[in-house]
């Protein structure tokens, strides 16, 4: 049973408008939760983080923001570059140290 | 050293061998895991280490599929008798505990062929 699903197997978005990539899970005791980024041929590398005690957390061009009544996070990608084309993982973790990985979703920068 | 290292980075082997992959993680990490991703497809879980406690077996796919750790260092992931449908990339990661990132090596590319 996945915990935290990312629904969206891939994405396509045109060069410099917003890329919006989703994420759910189901378990109300996960408290802090990740974005990770990687590219083919690399391991995958941290991006952006957010506690469960916030709602948003910005980054420069990369803004993560949680609903916990929903269950959803988002990452925002303003503006999309090029550069951003990799497969994205949400992922949770919960106060028994386990931390737990959707199964991605690939995002395809268009020019 | 200073990021999680994984070996063999490629490995070629035929049907039907062994394979053992190798996972260094940074230390004082107690939590490990391993993952593969097929091409194409999504990350898929396999096993989870913590500290001492009985590791999480759940995602191993077949009983082809072992892997070990001692303590809180390397760990290895043994596929028995390979088939072509283990060809994958295998990611190590490790974790630090809660509100910390976790650390993926930059994983192994098994090919069966």
């Amino acid at each position: 049973d996945q915990q935290v699903k990312q629904n969206s197997p891939s994405l396509s978005v045109q060069e410099g408008r917003i890329s919006i990539l989703n994420c759910d899970y189901t378990n109300s005791m996960f408290d802090y939760f990740l974005w990770y980024k990687k590219y083919p041929a690399e391991g995958p590398t941290f991006l952006i983080s957010i506690s469960s005690i916030k709602d948003k957390n910005e980054d420069g061009r990369f803004t993560v923001f949680l609903n916990k009544s929903a269950k959803h996070l988002s990452l925002h990608i303003v503006p999309s570059q090029p550069g951003d084309s990799a497969v994205y993982f949400c992922a949770a973790s919960d106060r028994d140290d386990k931390i737990i990985f959707g199964k991605g979703t690939r995002l395809h920068i268009l020019p | 050293g200073a990021g999680v290292s994984q070996s063999p980075s490629n490995k070629v082997t035929e049907k039907g061998k062994d394979v053992e992959l190798r996972c260094d993680p940074i230390s004082g990490h107690t939590a490990l895991y391993w993952y593969r991703q097929r091409l194409g497809q999504g990350l898929e879980f396999l096993i989870y280490f913590q500290g001492n406690s009985a590791p999480d077996k759940s995602g191993l796919p077949s009983d082809r599929f072992s892997a070990e750790r001692t303590g809180e260092s390397v760990s290895t992931l043994t596929i028995q008798r390979t088939q072509q449908e283990d060809s994958a990339v295998y990611l190590c990661a490790c974790w630090g505990g809660i509100n910390t990132e976790a650390f993926f090596g930059q994983g192994t590319r098994l090919t069966v062929v």
